[in-house]
């Protein structure tokens, strides 16, 4: 079965530092990941994805996320964080052996300081 | 904004009542997703209908049911709620198949008292 471990339920960055959310998965075949994005009283939004190719995907708003099958990682970073991108992120996983059902990580709560 | 809409935004209703929670998937989306989240169980998928059919289910309770209609909008239905299924319920939607992108609606925010 696949799981997803995200890595500090709350992480804490000054504007301008570097933003790093770690995220983990468990597969037994290939799998499809994802960074979703939740900001308050809202529905998630699609930061990124990967599926199959490069294993450096960029997304929306400056995030990237590198896949790297050796460490079963997908760790979300962005070289600058913005006061904007207080939210909450969510890592997820799919793969055939689910057929595809969206597994997500517990989130973890990103917080910017000025 | 996704493209997809939910109704209503919150509701509150009591112990052992039955509520109906709406959605309209984006246009051209043939596919609907309904997932739950909660304080202790995270976001959970419940279940998906693709063209009016069921396709996949996931932590749904047999109180839950779902239907999606000709027009391809889809509603949740809980029955005999408990303070427990208080939550926050995703209607998502995408072209197909589970292997899309799904994009989320702004969620109900369901309060059972």
């Amino acid at each position: 079965a696949q799981s997803v471990t995200q890595l500090g339920s709350h992480v804490s960055v000054s504007e301008g530092a570097l933003v790093l959310l770690r995220c983990n998965y468990s597969s037994s075949v290939p799998p499809y990941l994802f960074w979703y994005v939740q900001y308050p009283n809202q529905g998630l939004q699609l930061l990124l994805k990967y599926t199959t190719g490069a294993t450096l995907v960029k997304g929306i708003n400056g995030f990237e996320a590198e896949f790297k099958k050796s460490e079963t990682s997908f760790h979300l970073t962005k070289p600058s964080a913005h006061m904007s991108d207080a939210a909450e992120y969510f890592c997820a996983v799919s793969d055939q052996g689910s057929n595809y059902k969206l597994t997500f990580g517990k989130g973890t709560l990103l917080t910017v300081n000025p | 904004d996704s493209g997809v809409t939910q109704t209503p935004k919150h509701l509150i209703t009591a112990t052992g009542q039955r509520v109906t929670l709406r959605c309209s998937p984006r246009s051209g989306d043939l596919s609907v997703y309904w997932y739950q989240q909660s304080l202790d169980q995270g976001l959970q998928f419940l279940i998906q209908y693709y063209n009016g059919e069921e396709r996949a289910k996931g932590n749904i309770l047999e109180r839950f049911s779902a239907q999606q209609f000709p027009d391809l909008h889809s509603e949740l239905n809980l029955s005999s709620l408990e303070l427990g299924d208080s939550a926050l319920y995703f209607c998502a939607s995408s072209r197909r198949s589970l292997k899309e992108t799904q994009y989320f609606g702004p969620g109900t925010r369901l309060l059972v008292l």
